[in-house]
């Protein structure tokens, strides 16, 4: 089945500082690529997603890009505001979703 | 607009006993999936359920069922219930299938004592 690697497992940040999470996948049958945003307490919220047919996805501060020959895909946050500190999963979706494990990131006022 | 509620918010059992938690999807979606997060973990995919009928299944015991009811809410049962059982047990709800942009609630906190 599909495997979802993710790193880094933590990242701290100063405050306006662009923060990058990697992940790997290894299904390459997988077509779907969401990113949550997961609050102490909370369920995770989508905060950005793409298709297998599209390199890259940017919307306001947040941007995802795609790899499918090397099977990997990446967040980028710019401009990190305090409020950005969260934990962040990736996915990766064939027949079912598949999460990696997360990323506590920190954004230091 | 509601999104996705779940019910209890927490939840206390104990070794062996049985629990059912419930989902009301978010309205005109058909479909509901249940995760299991463990802490420190990523969701874990234990069902996914599209027009009343299961569409997918993760690597769970047999001790873990759900069914989805004709208003495309969706319980999901555990028995006998084990330690290893405490975790978040989120749902997620999507017009139609995992392939879709699903929208999680914000989960059932079980804890086995």
């Amino acid at each position: 089945g599909e495997n979802v690697e993710q790193h880094p497992s933590t990242l701290s940040v100063q405050e306006g500082d662009s923060a990058v999470i990697k992940c790997t996948y290894s299904d390459s049958a997988s077509n779907y690529f969401p990113w949550y945003k997961q609050e102490l307490g909370k369920g995770p919220q989508l905060i950005i997603d793409i298709r297998s047919n599209v390199g890259e996805k940017k919307d306001q501060r947040i941007a995802v890009t795609l790899n499918k020959t090397a099977k990997h895909f990446s967040l980028h946050i710019t401009e990190t505001q305090p409020e950005d500190s969260a934990v962040y999963f990736c996915a990766a979706s064939t027949h079912d979703m598949r999460f990696g494990a997360g990323t506590r990131l920190t954004v230091k006022p | 607009d509601a999104g996705v509620t779940q019910s209890p918010t927490h939840l206390i059992k104990t070794r062996g006993q049985q629990v059912t938690l419930r989902c009301s999807p978010i309205s005109g979606h058909k479909s509901v999936s249940w995760y299991q997060q463990v802490l420190g973990q990523g969701p874990q995919f234990i069902f996914q359920y599209y027009e009343k009928e299961e569409r997918g299944r993760g690597n769970f015991p047999d001790r873990f069922s759900a069914r989805q009811f004709p208003n495309y809410s969706s319980e999901l049962n555990v028995n006998a219930l084990l330690l290893g059982d405490s975790a978040l047990y989120l749902c997620a709800s999507s017009p139609r299938a995992v392939q879709e942009t699903q929208y999680f609630g914000p989960g059932t906190r079980l804890l086995v004592l």
